[in-house]
């Protein structure tokens, strides 16, 4: 049963301190994607990578956010600093397409909380 | 104001009935609209996209858009208990995943 795998599922960090996400698309897909779900703001697409390169990042906070693929079986969403409103559910999903209806298929996401 | 507005319910209905959901939206360059499911502590799975308007079917689930009025609405039948969830509606301007803008959800909980 392939799927998408993301650590940690749980972090709670300080202000100030670096958070090192984790993913790991469905083999064979090419196609990653980072989201970040609040209360507030609701489900916001941060960046996507196609065959490991970035395609768009625009709704990824440039300044404290970096989002990378070291090889095709990792992804990793860093935030430095972290700030309380940095505080959600981050989501990871692979596919075999960037168009919208190529499937998706999320992990769990990790829920940060940031003090 | 939001580009996509969802009530975010919850929405309560007994098994069996009709569930209509609804979004509206401001940008007229919207053309992909899609409808998401996400259970209680899991990630979104898509149900459902449409390009432009009209009506499409699946199964127990119709999609509907209306362009005129800036307006789409997730109508399902036959409601079951496993369709409680929360339903986003999400929507392009393009093919791809660039730009999509998703809807807070609406809280959906069918009674037995």
């Amino acid at each position: 049963d392939a799927r998408v795998t993301q650590t940690p599922r749980h972090k709670v960090t300080e202000m100030g301190q670096e958070v090192t996400m984790r993913c790991q698309p469905i083999l064979g897909h090419n196609t990653v994607f980072w989201y970040r779900q609040t209360m507030m703001q609701g489900l916001e697409l941060l960046a996507y990578f196609r065959n490991r390169a970035p395609l768009d990042d625009s709704g990824m906070p440039k300044d404290r956010f970096s989002a990378e693929m070291p090889d095709a079986t990792l992804a990793t969403l860093k935030i430095q600093p972290s700030e309380p409103r940095d505080s959600a559910v981050y989501f990871c999903a692979s596919g075999t397409g960037q168009g919208i209806y190529n499937e998706q298929f999320f992990g769990p996401g990790t829920r940060l909380t940031v003090l | 104001q939001k580009e996509v507005e969802q009530d975010p319910g919850p929405l309560s209905v007994p098994e069996g009935a009709i569930v209509s959901l609804n979004c509206t939206y401001s940008n007229s360059a919207f053309q992909y609209f899609m409808w998401y499911r996400q259970y209680s502590r899991k990630g979104p799975e898509l149900l459902m996209y449409t390009y432009s308007s009209g009506n499409k079917e699946d199964g127990r689930f119709t999609a509907q858009v209306d362009k005129s009025s800036k307006y789409i609405s997730l109508f399902i039948r036959d409601s079951q208990p496993s369709d409680s969830a929360t339903y986003l509606c999400a929507m392009s301007p393009y093919s791809s995943a660039s730009k999509i803008i998703f809807g807070s959800g609406t809280r959906l909980s069918i009674r037995p």
